[in-house]
């Protein structure tokens, strides 16, 4: 069963650049990775989601390792609003479809 | 914009108690999912379905079924509710297989304690 680890909370301070990085060692070939967003007493939201290389969009960037083992997601220039808990998301090896989560990364934007 | 909407935010059941929770899309999505969030453990995946009236088994099955009749709803059963089952559900929906290429739309979810 593959396994994702992110770190449980991390702290930041409004405009800098923050970097949460999911382990994900047993991605399947054809799986993408996802991360998405989740504030207090709301579902999950999508921020961005990448194959492999290098994605970006209107709020973040994603990289991706060549050997897909990892990924990082970087929101540049932080603001108080970017408080939230932060899920990775792949699919599973094993023999059946499954989607991991991972247990989430705090993230605390100080002013 | 995509709407997924849940029957309930709140829920109080009792023990052995049967209990149903409905997830409705309007976005004409083949797939839908139920999910649990606990603290410190994310959100694993219960059941999900890729079209009406086929389900498969996520994570952690065990103590739950699930209900696709049509398109838009899928509804999560809980045949006699326990203690353990406590817990925040959420219900999304995705265009295609969410680990492949597809964004999931979540619910508000349901937080359900079980007495």
């Amino acid at each position: 069963l593959a396994k994702t680890t992110q770190p449980i909370s991390m702290d930041s301070y409004e405009g800098q650049e923050v970097n949460i990085t999911c382990s994900h060692n047993n991605i399947a070939t054809n799986d993408y990775i996802t991360w998405y967003q989740q504030f207090p007493s709301q579902g999950p939201r999508f921020i961005i989601q990448g194959y492999k290389t290098k994605v970006t969009n209107e709020v973040a960037s994603l990289f991706i390792p060549a050997d897909r083992k990892s990924s990082t997601l970087s929101l540049p220039r932080v603001s108080l609003s970017d408080t939230a808990v932060y899920y990775c998301l792949v699919g599973d090896m094993g023999s059946s479809y499954k989607l991991i989560f991972g247990s989430g990364t705090r993230l605390l934007v100080r002013p | 914009d995509v709407k997924v909407t849940q029957s309930s935010r709140y829920l109080v059941k009792r023990t052995g108690e049967k209990v149903f929770l409905e997830c409705v899309q309007d976005m004409d999505h083949e797939n839908m999912f139920w999910y649990r969030q606990d603290p410190g453990l994310g959100l694993r995946l219960i059941y999900f379905s890729y079209d009406v009236k086929m389900k498969e088994k996520g994570d952690i099955p065990e103590g739950y079924s699930v209900s696709r009749e049509k398109k838009e709803r899928f509804s999560l059963i809980l045949e006699s509710a326990s203690t353990n089952q406590t817990s925040m559900y959420l219900c999304a929906s995705s265009l295609s297989l969410a680990g492949r290429g597809g964004e999931q739309f979540f619910g508000p979810g349901t937080r359900l304690t079980v007495l």
